[in-house]
């Protein structure tokens, strides 16, 4: 079945590490998102991705990075400047050619201690 | 500039039904969204709206005025299960695929 996957589901990091968040899909999708979610906040879009070899900050990039080397994937590295990483990361894809807006992976809760 | 409104939270009766209302202000239109949120989880789709009136699913409908930047989600025969956060999101015109978030309403069901 086609989808897509984050991992891992739940990481722990000390303060001042970088972490890499991934993210994988098998949809045959163009676009692909990042979005960080506090709680009682919305969707915050951190960055996203139209094509491969090419991605566009979104609202809250500082402290961020990602890359997109491959169509299927769409890694998010959280700095050591990101002042407040501890958070709920959700992935996401969509194609124009469906109306479904997004598919969301099952997201990784990040907790830096 | 882009907004979108929706109540914080919601309480309604189990078998009862409950209209999430979503109001909206972006730069142009391509279609609305609902999404469903339990919590710790990922969002799942529930209805698209583009064209204005509503969109039944089952227990769930979808009504959409673009002229009055509108939108509610119809919840029938409500359950335990339904309780969650509905998203309500606009797809603004043009190639940009970005979708437009609400906060987000909090529905809990009570028995």
């Amino acid at each position: 079945d086609g989808g897509i996957t984050q991992s891992p589901k739940y990481l722990f990091r000390k303060e001042g590490q970088n972490v890499t968040l991934s993210c994988e899909q098998n949809l045959n999708h163009d676009a692909m998102y990042w979005y960080r979610q506090d709680p009682g906040q919305g969707l915050r879009l951190i960055y996203y991705s139209q094509i491969v070899n090419d991605f566009q900050k979104g609202d809250i990039a500082e402290g961020y990075s990602v890359s997109r080397e491959k169509k299927e994937s769409f890694p998010l590295t959280v700095t050591s400047a990101q002042k407040n990483p501890t958070a709920f990361y959700l992935c996401a894809s969509n194609n124009d050619r469906v109306n479904y807006g997004y598919t969301f992976g099952s997201g990784t809760r990040l907790t830096v201690v | 500039g882009q907004n979108i409104d929706q109540p914080t939270e919601m309480t309604a009766t189990e078998g009862a039904i409950v209209q999430i209302n979503c109001t909206y202000q972006t730069s142009g239109f391509n279609g609305l969204f609902w999404y469903q949120q339990h919590a710790g989880e990922a969002p799942t789709f529930l209805s698209y709206n583009v064209l204005d009136g509503l969109e039944e699913k089952g227990r769930f409908s979808s009504f959409l005025s673009r002229s009055k930047g509108y939108s509610y989600l119809l919840l029938k025969e409500l359950q335990m299960k339904d309780s969650a956060s509905y998203l309500c999101a606009v797809k603004e015109a043009g190639n940009n695929r970005k979708l437009i978030w609400g906060l987000g309403t909090s529905l809990a069901v009570n028995p």
